[in-house]
């Protein structure tokens, strides 16, 4: 079935550092594709999507583009601060039969910047 | 303000106990569903409800029952809380598929 794949972490950077969290995916077709943003205590939020191939979603510095050649949907963002110390997940919308979906998502990578 | 709205946020509980987790979105979504999240092993969808009266199994639906009588509601039922229900859960909704999820707050339950 469809999925995906994301390094787990946990990832520790410094502040202003360069910041990449692979995702790879296996789908039929070509879904849609998400970051999720979990701060701590918090709900999952939608951080950036990209609904079709060569789409670049962006949102607070963060940017991630889908690419179809090598079933990719990486997070980068250029100078991280400590307000993003969260977990980030990679998800794809799953579908079945009779019109059903489920978003399916990654394990997770735990992001940790320090000052 | 668009939220999807969990209640209780935090909740203990005892083995055999029937407990409701209530959800409610003020968005007119159609698709709403519950996940629990799990150290390794990431979010799992309990269930699902593509709209009103239609309801369907996730990937673990063991011990739990919902419903979906009203467009705005999507409660979580356990009828009999075991301790490895012990979880964090979340309810979500949106339109229909592949536009991506509002989640709730979340609601750490523990079954001791």
């Amino acid at each position: 079935g469809d999925s995906v794949t994301q390094m787990e972490g946990p990832v520790t950077l410094s502040e202003e550092a360069f910041l990449t969290i692979n995702c790879t995916y296996t789908a039929t077709g070509y879904p849609s594709l998400f970051w999720y943003v979990q701060y701590p205590g918090e709900g999952l939020q939608l951080l950036l999507k990209a609904t079709k191939a060569d789409d670049k979603g962006s949102n607070k510095g963060f940017e991630a583009t889908y690419r179809k050649e090598t079933t990719s949907f990486h997070l980068e963002k250029g100078s991280v601060q400590v307000s993003d110390s969260a977990v980030y997940f990679c998800a794809l919308p799953a579908y079945s039969g009779a019109g059903s979906y489920q978003l399916t998502f990654g394990k997770g990578t735990k992001l940790s910047v320090i000052p | 303000e668009a939220q999807v709205t969990q209640n209780p946020r935090y909740l203990i509980t005892v083995t055999g106990k029937k407990l409701t987790v209530t959800c409610s979105q003020n968005m007119n979504h159609e698709y709403m569903s519950w996940y629990r999240q799990d150290p390794g092993l990431g979010l799992r969808q309990i269930y699902y409800s593509m709209n009103v009266e239609v309801t369907d199994k996730g990937d673990v639906p063991e011990g739990y029952k919902v419903s979906r009588k009203e467009k705005r509601n999507f409660p979580l039922i356990l009828e009999s809380p075991s301790p490895n229900q012990t979880s964090l859960y979340f309810c979500a909704s949106s339109l229909p598929a592949g536009t991506g999820l509002f989640f709730g707050q979340g609601t750490r339950l523990t079954v001791v």
